[in-house]
């Protein structure tokens, strides 16, 4: 079955600072879809990544897709407070019916 | 803004109770999911549906059910619960097709005494 790893598990930084949130996959994906989940919220979806190398940007969060397909990557420049939560990588691997979610990095933003 | 409602924030059952689980949508979504959340587990698939009266088994459905009647109508059934199915379980819709955005319901915390 689908394979994913999600890391860090969790990531605390000065506000400021840059993060990183990777995905990995053992199988080729055929998109991947990213949310986040405010502390006592629900997951929000973010973005979808559909091609190889597909980069696409909103505001301070660049998401990447590897050129293989089987790996993304979240970065948020300049945290601010506002960022705090978990972020969820959601890729479907190719040829199946719905998403896999990772298992989240949470995010804590030290002011 | 698309709608998904859980029936209940929180909820407590004992050992054994039958429970069950409503989730409504208000934007015509083919697709229904349920998912538990539990720390360092991330969100598991439990059950999905993409038409009504359809369903198809996620990756945990021992221990569960559902039922789709109407389509803005998406029930968890815990036939017979016990203390493991103590989670948060979360709702969520979309429309048909693996490259839709899925929209979550603000969950159910259950506990199981």
């Amino acid at each position: 079955g689908q394979q994913v790893m999600q890391i860090p598990q969790y990531q605390h930084v000065q506000e400021g600072e840059d993060f990183t949130t990777y995905c990995n996959s053992s199988t080729t994906l055929s998109n991947i879809q990213w949310y986040k989940q405010r502390p006592g919220g629900h997951p929000v979806f973010l973005i979808q990544l559909v091609k190889s190398g597909e980069v696409k940007k909103q505001k301070r969060l660049t998401f990447q897709f590897g050129e293989a397909k089987k790996n993304s990557s979240l970065h948020i420049t300049a945290t601010q407070t506002t960022d705090v939560g978990t972020y969820f990588c959601a890729p479907r691997a190719t040829g199946a019916n719905n998403l896999f979610f990772g298992t989240g990095t949470r995010l804590t933003v030290i002011p | 803004d698309v709608k998904v409602t859980q029936s209940s924030r929180y909820l407590v059952k004992r050992t054994g109770e039958k429970v069950f689980l409503e989730c409504v949508q208000d934007m015509d979504h083919e697709n229904m999911f349920w998912y538990r959340q539990d720390p360092g587990l991330g969100l598991r698939l439990i059950y999905f549906s993409y038409d009504v009266k359809m369903k198809e088994k996620g990756d945990i459905p021992e221990g569960y059910s559902v039922s789709r009647e109407k389509k803005e109508r998406f029930s968890l059934i815990l036939e017979s619960a016990s203390t493991n199915q103590t989670s948060m379980y979360l709702c969520a819709s979309s429309f048909l097709g693996g490259n839709q955005p899925q929209h979550f319901g603000d969950g159910t915390r259950l506990s199981i005494l």
